[in-house]
């Protein structure tokens, strides 16, 4: 199985501020990278597929890089609907797995 | 739009069946070009892929769980199912459905809800 490992898995920022999330493969995945934002008693949104491509209706302060077996996602400038769980997963070979989350909150 | 969402039983004795339904609206589940997947979370904690279905009937699932699995579809009533065998407590979970992008296969771009379904005796 290919592991995901997301780092930091907690992190505490402010409105306004820029923070990046890291996520790292076992192995290469080419592009095949996709970002989803988690909230309390919600199933996960798609954010960012095939690494940087940004979901329709998804704001363009989110964005996505990297390829082979690294990978970040970047939110511009912190909105207050942005704090929850991000979760990256890989759909390169089966078992497609996730990432452990990353939580974000208000500091 | 499209419409996932899941039923079943919520609570499960150990050594028993987990059952649950994958009912879709807005579109068919005939479509050949889509996987049908089955997701789950433990409570406070991340996600795993359980496996999936195509229209065809073809299925893959995580060999973490492939010898208690069957992921199957009744297209008549437009909806997939899982069955999860000799469960335990350490398959407490939160179960989604999921259909994968028209754009990149395997990325979950529509979800159900979830269901909460608990093992305990």
């Amino acid at each position: 199985d290919i592991q995901m490992t997301q780092s930091p898995s907690s992190l505490s920022a402010s409105v306004g501020d820029r923070v990046t999330i890291t996520c790292r493969a076992s192995q290469t995945i080419s592009s095949f990278l996709n970002w989803y934002q988690q909230k309390p008693g919600k199933a996960p949104d798609l954010l960012i597929y095939a690494a940087s491509n940004l979901q329709s209706g998804v704001p363009s302060r989110f964005s996505g890089s990297g390829s082979g077996t690294a990978f970040t996602l970047t939110i511009s400038s912190l909105q207050p609907e942005d704090f929850a769980t991000y979760y990256c997963q890989q759909g390169y070979s089966k078992p497609f797995t996730f990432g452990g989350g990353t939580k974000l909150e208000i500091k | 739009q499209l419409q996932l969402q899941e039923s079943g039983s919520g609570l499960v004795k150990p050594s028993q069946t987990l059952s649950l339904t994958c009912a879709v609206s807005g579109g068919s589940i005939r479509s050949g070009s889509y996987s049908w997947s089955w997701i789950r979370q433990p409570p406070g904690k991340g996600l795993e892929w359980i496996g999936y279905i195509y229209d065809s009937g073809s299925t893959s699932y995580n060999p973490s769980l492939k010898s208690r699995v069957t992921i199957s579809m009744d297209r008549s009533r437009n909806h997939f199912s899982l069955n999860l065998r000799s469960v335990t407590a350490a398959d407490t979970a939160i179960y989604y459905c999921a259909r994968d992008s028209s754009v990149v296969r395997y990325t979950f771009q529509h979800w159900g809800q979830g269901t909460l379904v608990t093992v305990s005796s």
